[in-house]
């Protein structure tokens, strides 16, 4: 079953950090791009990053570029975001997806709200 | 950066009824990467189209994209209960993504 899950989210003062996961199943993993998408409540998807299956080539939203850092472990079939200087606008449930054009596959996603 | 305008923002319609989504690009977008997406609350968005015109794994064919250059249409016919919900256009362009604001797809 293709799969993607999402963890790490929560509750983080401005300007603190939070790194999240996502673990995949059920492809191959590392032949494939992972993007991360979030959305913040009631608005539309806004893309963050991506990283393609060596981990070598990333891409970053104008919005969190030089706060955000996107890596990979393939041995653990893992993608992460390191979240950092977070601000309230930060806020909004953080999904993984599979692709490069576009996202096959979706995680459930994971909230993480920047609140003092 | 392309910005991707979806048009209506909320479209009323009937179960039976077909429903007309637009997405006009800022600029020309290859057809190759422009997809739409579902959202039903609480959901994560699910892919319906892929490269302006093909369906995803499982997709009705109630559902199709068509579309050229900046501007591109999602059209589901007869329309059904479980088809009222969020839908996305998403294009990719200089290895970024961006997303239009959405059509919220309702009963009337």
């Amino acid at each position: 079953q293709l799969q993607l899950v999402e963890s790490g989210g929560g509750l983080v003062k401005p300007g603190g950090s939070l790194r999240l996961s996502c673990a995949a199943s059920g492809f191959t993993f590392s032949d494939s791009f992972i993007s991360w998408i979030r959305q913040a409540p009631g608005k539309a998807l806004e893309w963050v990053a991506h990283i393609d299956g060596s981990g070598n080539i990333k891409y970053y939203g104008d919005s969190v570029r030089g706060r955000f850092t996107v890596s990979r472990d393939n041995a653990k079939n893992s993608v992460y975001l390191q979240m950092n200087s977070l601000r309230a606008d930060d806020t909004a449930v953080y999904y993984c997806a599979r692709g490069r054009s576009y996202g096959s596959i979706w995680g459930q996603g994971t909230m993480v709200t920047v609140s003092s | 950066e392309v910005v991707l305008t979806q048009s209506p923002g909320t479209l009323s319609l009937s179960p039976g009824d077909t429903a007309t989504l637009s997405c006009r690009a800022s600029q020309s977008v290859s057809s190759s990467y422009l997809a739409w997406y579902q959202q039903k609350p609480g959901q994560a968005p699910r892919l319906l189209i892929y490269n302006r015109s093909n369906r995803a794994t499982g997709i009705s064919d109630r559902f199709s994209g068509s579309g050229s250059g900046t501007d591109f249409t999602l059209t589901i016919s007869r329309l059904e209960p479980e088809d009222f919900a969020v839908y996305y256009c998403q294009q990719y362009s200089n290895s970024q993504w961006t997303f239009g604001q959405g059509t919220k797809v309702e009963i009337k």
